[in-house]
């Protein structure tokens, strides 16, 4: 069965001060790991990695992916009250239908 | 471009009701799909769709129909709500994969989502 796992379910911090969220996945037809930011409604698209090693930046946020040890983070540097949502991390699939697997997301909470 | 939107934004049912949702996409996508997200479950997908006139089965189908009788809409059905079926529903549409650049692959464009309640 597929898994992708976030870590920390929610969490609180300052602002100005720097996150980092973290996803590891299990799943066989892995092609891309995603991230979507999700504030009340629909989930937003942030980025999308398939390379190993190689850092997606924009902005604030950047990420990494890590395809032999299956996991992946988003850091989020001197965080603001808007960035506060629920962050999802998504795997897509290989094979027909162009399939996501979600995460259960990590709930940021920014502070004054 | 409206991008993908749903009808209703909220809906209350009665256990054994009947429902349609509607979604629709006005970016000319191949692929649509019904997810529904639920506290501490993440997104599960419903159905989904590959093209007009198709359907499959995702993850928690159990409970729910779906049809794609036009390219633009794909419509979630509960013939019979129960109330384990209150959730949030989100539709999701996404590219045609082949011979599109390997960035393209498998980013999905959601709507605003609707909040079912079955008493």
């Amino acid at each position: 069965e597929d898994k992708v796992v976030q870590s920390p379910l929610s969490l609180v911090v300052h602002e100005g001060d720097t996150v980092t969220l973290n996803c590891s996945y299990e799943v066989t037809n892995f092609r891309s790991l995603l991230w979507y930011k999700q504030e009340k409604k629909a989930p937003t698209f942030l980025f999308m990695l398939t390379s190993s090693g190689i850092e997606k930046k924009s902005g604030r946020l950047s990420s990494i992916l890590d395809k032999k040890e299956l996991f992946s983070i988003l850091n989020i540097t001197a965080t603001q009250t808007g960035d506060s949502a629920v962050y999802l991390c998504a795997c897509g699939l290989t094979g027909g239908g162009n399939k996501l697997t979600f995460g259960t997301g990590t709930q940021l909470k920014v502070e004054l | 471009n409206a991008g993908v939107t749903q009808t209703p934004k909220f809906r209350v049912l009665k256990t054994g009701q009947s429902m349609t949702l509607l979604c629709a996409q006005d970016m000319n996508h191949e692929y649509m799909y019904w997810y529904r997200q639920d506290p501490g479950m993440g997104l599960r997908l419903i159905h989904y769709s590959v093209g007009e006139g198709t359907t499959a089965k995702g993850e928690v189908p159990d409970g729910y129909n779906v049809s794609r009788l036009k390219k633009q809409n794909f419509l979630l059905g509960l013939e019979s709500a129960a109330p384990s079926q209150t959730s949030v529903y989100f539709c999701a549409s996404s590219y045609w994969p082949f011979g599109l650049a390997e960035s393209s692959y498998n980013e999905q464009f959601f709507g605003p989502g609707t909040r079912l309640t079955v008493l």
